[in-house]
């Protein structure tokens, strides 16, 4: 039973392409986000959703549209994909009721636009 | 901006050493520390949250501390084993009202040899 999951694993597309990376939890958490690894190797923070609204939003170009359709999924929508958005998308989930915001962090999903 | 460094970047020690890395992180407006392992191939997974100066935490022959004044937490591993090679990712929050926003260092890559 995987706590947080991450469909697909792996995505090869085009450039110019619009593809979406799905993710789920099944923790009963209330707060989602999605991470991207650059390529110095960092996590940085893309987007968080609390009860489905958006409370971090940072610096992204606006081709990447978070979608929450409800507590247990946020979705990653990405328009006309660009070389540099390669990388791996790592979504991740917490409840405000954990330790200081401890979070579940998913498989990951590797992205590569060529 | 606020930035999270972990150093070495990668160690390699033989079965039965100990060893330590070092966080170090932006220390105003402090809220917590986090402590992540991360196998490869896997989704990181939490080892410690900290939140209060001086803070010492202990899993197995895991533990960490925390110096909120300077900035800065160590990770020790006493007797390493084959089993215990990953990539060790620290993380910190800011704010007083905490958005769960974790900046991250690039982690240090530990392998252990049999």
């Amino acid at each position: 039973d995987t706590a947080v999951s991450q469909t697909p694993k792996y995505l090869v597309t085009q450039m110019g392409n619009d593809k979406s990376i799905k993710c789920e939890q099944n923790l009963g958490h209330d707060t989602m986000y999605w991470y991207k690894q650059d390529s110095k190797k960092f996590l940085k923070i893309m987007f968080s959703y609390n009860n489905k609204e958006l409370i971090i939003n940072e610096t992204v170009p606006n081709r990447f549209s978070p979608k929450s359709p409800d507590k247990a999924h946020l979705n990653l929508h990405i328009n006309s994909l660009e070389l540099g958005d390669s990388a791996v998308y790592f979504c991740a989930s917490t409840s405000h009721s954990l330790s200081y915001n401890e979070q579940f962090f998913g498989p990951g999903t590797r992205l590569t636009v060529l | 901006i606020l930035n999270v460094e972990q150093s070495p970047q990668s160690l390699h020690v033989q079965e039965g050493d100990s060893t330590n890395f070092t966080c170090s992180f932006p220390s105003s407006n402090f809220y917590a520390l986090h402590w992540y392992r991360w196998e490869t191939a896997k989704s990181p997974e939490a080892l410690f949250v900290m939140t209060l100066n001086g803070d010492e935490k202990k899993k197995g022959r895991i533990s960490a501390t925390l110096n909120t004044k300077e900035g800065y937490s160590y990770l020790y591993i006493k007797g390493s084993q084959p089993e215990d090679s990953a990539t060790y990712l620290c993380a910190s929050s800011h704010g007083s009202s905490n958005t769960g926003k974790l900046i991250f260092g690039q982690g240090t890559t530990l392998q252990v040899k049999p």
